[in-house]
């Protein structure tokens, strides 16, 4: 059974803060990584997409990839009210997406 | 581009019922999912298709089944409709099987 961790939250912090989301997965043969957002009553959409170790950043946010020790993780720096939605870790493994439950993250005025 | 397109928004079911969620994507995408997602828990893989008359189940098929007669439309069935298929459905495609995927609105079910 592949399993992707993620802290259900919530997570708040304030406005204009750096919020940090963890994500751990279980199938070393992992390749592909993604960040979705969801909004209450919406669907998911992808925020940042990763293959390789290292950084990878787009305006605002950076995900951040372990192959080593399986973890993922997304910064979003000076984050804004309209950040507050709960966000998706994806592993993709043997071509099969596996979601986890979402963080949700609060970011008060 | 309407994207992916999901219908019904919503729909009450009773207990044995059948019903089709439909869903089209006018991206030209291969690849096609369909997830559940219950309250504060993730999304759940039923099925998917990497092509016109390819599918294969997911994580959680039992209870469901679905066709892929066109590149645009994939289709899920649910046969007798039970309880626990009280979810809400998102369909999903994209242009390679690992690669982001872009969602529908989803369809809300109950079934009572």
């Amino acid at each position: 059974q592949k399993e992707v961790e993620q802290n259900s939250g919530p997570l708040s912090v304030p406005e204009g803060a750096i919020a940090s989301l963890n994500c751990t997965y279980s199938d070393r043969g992992s390749q592909s990584f993604f960040w979705y957002r969801q909004y209450s009553g919406k669907s998911p959409e992808l925020i940042m997409s990763i293959y390789s170790n290292g950084d990878k950043e787009d305006g605002r946010f950076t995900a951040q990839l372990n192959k080593a020790s399986q973890y993922v993780s997304l910064l979003i720096r000076d984050s804004q009210p309209s950040d507050s939605a709960t966000y998706l870790c994806a592993v993709t493994a043997a071509l099969i997406p596996t979601f986890g439950r979402g963080t949700s993250l609060i970011v008060h005025p | 581009n309407a994207g992916v397109t999901q219908t019904p928004k919503f729909r009450i079911l009773k207990i044995g019922q059948s019903m089709t969620l439909q869903c089209t994507q006018d991206m030209n995408h291969n690849y096609m999912y369909w997830y559940r997602q219950d309250p504060g828990m993730g999304l759940k893989l039923i099925y998917y298709s990497v092509g016109a008359g390819i599918t294969d189940k997911g994580e959680v098929p039992n209870g469901y089944n679905v066709s892929r007669s066109t590149t645009e439309d994939f289709p899920l069935r649910l046969e007798l409709a039970a309880p626990s298929q009280t979810s809400v459905y998102f369909c999903a495609s994209s242009i390679l099987l690992d690669y982001e995927q872009y969602f529908g609105p989803g369809t809300r079910l109950t079934v009572t």
